[in-house]
């Protein structure tokens, strides 16, 4: 069974620009979450979709947006990049929302704003 | 307030040892469950184990086993027989069924396993 996977793996972009970060859960999951992992601030939830639908949102300005097709794979979208949006932008698949007993992660978007 | 608590930033133990990374968390909400997660430097975090509030029993899964007392709040993971490959940032986290259900996670415990 093919795990969660990534893409891209490594990004750079300038300051303004912005950018899609693409993510297909394991076959059959339902629910796609997006984290955020910087050092300063560690892993900090960005949104969850279920179903297609928006299920639960973290405290991020409008500029993070995402979207769940539907055969489960999700985008999210950083509009207006800044330099502290350099991060690994992590995804997590589950059979149910809010992760059900285990959440299954993927490799991660390493993005670079320079 | 932090609502999961790692102590400890980083940790070393020796090939074959056991080893122990504290967790502490903080809720009001009876039900619960908390989980560790293990994250190598490749970046994918890992599920190890997972606890629920209402579970009578310590949760094991092989070589890992989840030392859960409820009454401290606290759920810390324990490793048995350290394998080179253990080396990696161990997050745990806690998840509240009340609210909004979403996974909040420790600062982590960078664990480093000595040949």
């Amino acid at each position: 069974k093919a795990g969660v996977t990534q893409t891209p793996r490594y990004l750079i972009k300038t300051r303004g620009q912005q950018v899609t970060l693409s993510c297909s859960p394991i076959s059959g999951h339902r629910s796609v979450s997006w984290y955020q992992q910087t050092p300063g601030q560690g892993l900090q939830f960005l949104f969850e979709y279920f179903s297609e639908t928006q299920r639960n949102k973290g405290n991020f300005p409008g500029r993070f947006s995402g979207r769940q097709f539907s055969n489960s794979r999700s985008e999210m979208n950083v509009s207006t990049l800044e330099l502290g949006d350099s991060a690994l932008y992590l995804c997590a698949s589950s059979l149910e929302t809010g992760g059900g007993i285990a959440a299954f992660f993927g490799q991660g978007t390493r993005l670079t704003v320079v | 307030a932090q609502k999961i608590t790692q102590t400890q930033p980083g940790m070393f133990v020796q090939e074959k040892e056991a080893v122990t990374l504290d967790c502490t968390y903080d809720t009001s909400d009876p039900s619960y469950g908390l989980f560790w997660y293990k994250q190598p430097s490749s970046g994918e975090m890992i599920f190890l184990i997972y606890q629920g509030s209402y579970d009578q029993q310590n949760a094991t899964e092989g070589r890992y086993s989840l030392n859960f007392q409820k009454a401290r709040k606290s759920a810390n993971l324990v490793i048995s027989a350290s394998q080179l490959g253990d080396s990696a940032m161990y997050f745990c986290a806690m998840r509240e069924s009340g609210g909004s259900y979403i996974p909040t996670f420790g600062r982590g415990t960078s664990l480093i396993v000595h040949p």
